[in-house]
């Protein structure tokens, strides 16, 4: 069981690439979410889906986009990359809301780096 | 708005010391807060969490956390630290109707053998 798994796990883009992050979850969860983990900052939700087919705006969803394409999947998009993206990014889902008692998994993290 | 202070943000302790590690939220309702641990190199795994009922809350690892309403707080606590638990951990809180968790910005323990 490979849980939430995310590709690439590094990355290396210079300012103004595109690029897209892929997120995919085996446990049947409704939401997905991600969030970015900056030295100090603990981690900053940028995007959330309850489920297939919607999406809702974090904390931080500047220079972001995401598609909900399926159940299992859930990716973000860099646009036009820029340094201040340079993070550790995290995909994570659970059965339901976190305030409805499911237990958030997270994947391994991918680190991208905008030079 | 919702908010986590993780007040102690690097802890270092000698193997066999007692541990606590602070939290502290800002919501005035109905909460639900968790403690994640993330090793090096590797992603967040839950340590334990507290939806309702008993306030004391025991976890994995021998790890647990009081959840003390009056005072907003959700500290955690291990009796003897291992070099094992050398880690970063994170204090995250979910209120009712938000629609993903909110983080603290994490404390970095560092055991020493």
């Amino acid at each position: 069981n490979a849980g939430v798994t995310q590709t690439p796990k590094f990355q290396v883009l210079k300012t103004g690439q595109s690029m897209t992050l892929q997120c995919a979850q085996d446990m049947n969860h409704n939401s997905m979410y991600w969030y970015r983990q900056d030295p100090g900052m603990g981690l900053r939700l940028i995007y959330y889906s309850a489920s297939e087919g919607t999406t809702d705006k974090g904390e931080v969803p500047n220079g972001y986009n995401v598609s909900r394409l399926n159940k299992r999947e859930f990716s973000l998009r860099l646009e036009s990359a820029a340094p201040s993206q340079t993070s550790v990014y995290f995909c994570a889902s659970s059965g339901g809301g976190p305030f409805s008692g499911n237990t958030i998994y997270f994947g391994e993290g991918s680190w991208l780096t905008v030079v | 708005a919702q908010s986590v202070s993780q007040h102690n943000h690097h802890v270092i302790l000698s193997e066999a010391a007692s541990l606590e590690l602070g939290c502290n939220y800002s919501y005035g309702g109905t909460v639900n807060l968790f403690w994640y641990v993330q090793y090096p190199g590797q992603h967040l795994q839950l340590l334990l969490k507290y939806f309702s009922g008993d306030p004391l809350v025991k976890g994995i690892k021998g790890f647990e956390a009081e959840f003390i309403k009056s005072k907003f707080s959700f500290n955690l606590r291990k009796p003897s630290v291992q070099w094992s638990d050398t880690a970063e951990y994170f204090c995250a809180v979910n209120s009712k109707g938000r629609r993903a968790l909110t983080f603290g910005s994490g404390t970095r323990l560092q055991v020493q053998p």
